[in-house]
């Protein structure tokens, strides 16, 4: 089963507009990290916004939010009017905890195409 | 503060030819990882380092990869011999500290190889 699961290979959104991007996760593990990024045609990552797996509070950095539903294994991200440079590849990540063996890369979802219409 | 660097940043090589990347993670970061990032799809991890030490090497293909990260530095990926499957973005990252889950990996520009 895969650990990242992202449902939307692509969006079409008015400028302007809110957007919500699926991701959902399976871990057993109680402490994880779930993170998202953005990849624009030029290929670098850029990391948008962090959520624990214990934060109470949904995570929130600019006009980014993280809805976190942790029963249901999922965290989306929220863009608030969207803009044209907000056209890219948006990623969902998980890490999953310390193991005594300090192994802690990234596992990654198969990413959305999200495309900004003025 | 500087990024992480790689170079180069493209390459083409014709398949059974060798190529190695290289990655200078961000000043002061521990951790370095190599993810390798097929078209269409998400970054895949390779290898895990702390410091100079191997943490995680699980989804390296041994016989045809190999890195090192001498001194705790810098750090060198080399495939010998290339497949045509082996095409792909290498982006390599560093992280201050390995082990934690809030720590934010830091990626390169990443370098696209083309095998033919």
């Amino acid at each position: 089963a895969q650990k990242i699961t992202q449902t939307q290979p692509g969006m079409f959104v008015q400028e302007k507009e809110a957007v919500t991007l699926d991701c959902t996760y399976d871990t057993s593990d109680q402490s994880y990290g779930l993170f998202w990024y953005k990849q624009p045609s030029s290929g670098e990552m850029i990391f948008l916004i962090y959520q624990g797996s214990y934060d109470e509070q949904n995570a929130t950095e600019g006009r980014y939010s993280l809805n976190f539903q942790k029963a249901r294994k999922s965290a989306n991200l929220v863009i608030s009017a969207s803009q044209l440079g907000d056209s890219a590849m948006y990623f969902c990540a998980m890490r999953e905890p310390y193991s005594g063996g300090g192994a802690d890369g990234l596992t990654f979802g198969k990413g959305t195409h999200l495309i900004i219409q003025p | 503060e500087a990024g992480v660097a790689q170079s180069p940043r493209y390459k083409i090589i014709e398949k059974r030819q060798s190529v190695a990347f290289w990655c200078n993670p961000i000043s002061g970061h521990a951790t370095l990882y190599w993810y390798q990032q097929i078209l269409g799809q998400g970054p895949k991890l390779l290898i895990q380092f702390q410091n100079n030490g191997v943490v995680d090497d699980s989804q390296l293909p041994k016989d045809r990869f190999s890195a090192e990260r001498l001194k705790g530095v810098d750090s060198t990926l080399k495939i010998q011999p290339a497949k045509l499957e082996d095409s792909a973005v290498y982006l390599c990252a560093s992280s201050e500290e390995g082990g934690r889950t809030t720590y934010e990996q830091y990626f390169g520009p990443g370098t696209r190889l083309t095998v033919t």
